[in-house]
């Protein structure tokens, strides 16, 4: 069975800081997909990343790093000098390769990320 | 840039009303698919649509509910009779290609659901 866990249920950072948001994650399947999205106050869920489970290079966006693991079933994501924007609600998900059909996402718990002026 | 719209944002019901949410995907996407969010926990996958026909469904999308595409544009989650613990957040998504979960789905706003 699928299962994503975020450990860390709420991280407090004051501007500036690096803060990383933990993501581990169960499948049986070979194929698979990770994604992080961004939930802010206002409610929508933004996506933020795919990475599927044969790309194990890190990525950069920006301020934003994504460290993916399959030794550890991890994958990490890097907020790098944080800003106060940067609060919000981060979920992890994943979504497994069938052979036909829609894929549904399995999302963690999410990680509440507030950055302190 | 295209997105996905929901209609309303907000609905406040009276328990046992059926309700209507309403999406508009991207329109170039194939797949649709609902979620709900029940306030301050995880959000969690309720059904999936393609080619006019239900993919895939979870546990919690019993009898109550359906889906439709009444149109080339827009996608309905109906709940017939409503119930105190469907009060929650409904993400409509959609995803352009087909399926083996590469696709990425893009989230509308979400409709917060309030029953009373």
């Amino acid at each position: 069975a699928q299962k994503v866990t975020q450990a860390q249920t709420e991280i407090s950072v004051v501007e500036k800081e690096d803060v990383t948001l933990d993501c581990v994650y169960e499948t049986r399947d070979t194929t698979y997909y990770l994604f992080w999205y961004k939930q802010p106050p206002s409610g929508e869920l933004v996506f933020l990343i795919r990475r599927n489970s044969f790309d194990e290079q890190n990525e950069i966006s920006g301020r934003y790093s994504w460290n993916f693991q399959k030794s550890t079933s991890s994958f990490n994501f890097t907020i790098t000098a944080s800003q106060v924007v940067d609060s919000a609600v981060y979920f992890c998900a994943l979504s497994e390769a069938y052979q036909t059909g829609a894929n549904n996402l399995f999302f963690g718990t999410g990680t509440r990320l507030t950055v302190i002026p | 840039e295209p997105e996905v719209t929901q209609t309303p944002s907000h609905q406040v019901t009276q328990m046992g009303q059926e309700v209507i949410l309403r999406c508009v995907p991207i329109s170039n996407h194939l797949y649709f698919y609902w979620y709900r969010q029940i306030l301050g926990q995880k959000v969690e996958f309720l059904v999936s649509f393609y080619n006019n026909e239900i993919s895939e469904k979870s546990e919690i999308f019993d009898d109550q509910f359906s889906v439709e595409r009444p149109d080339g544009s827009n996608f309905t989650l109906k709940i017939r009779s409503t119930k105190l613990e469907d009060s929650a957040m409904y993400f409509c998504a959609s995803s352009e290609s087909e399926g083996l979960g590469e696709e990425t789905q893009y989230f509308g706003p979400g409709t917060r659901l309030l029953v009373l």
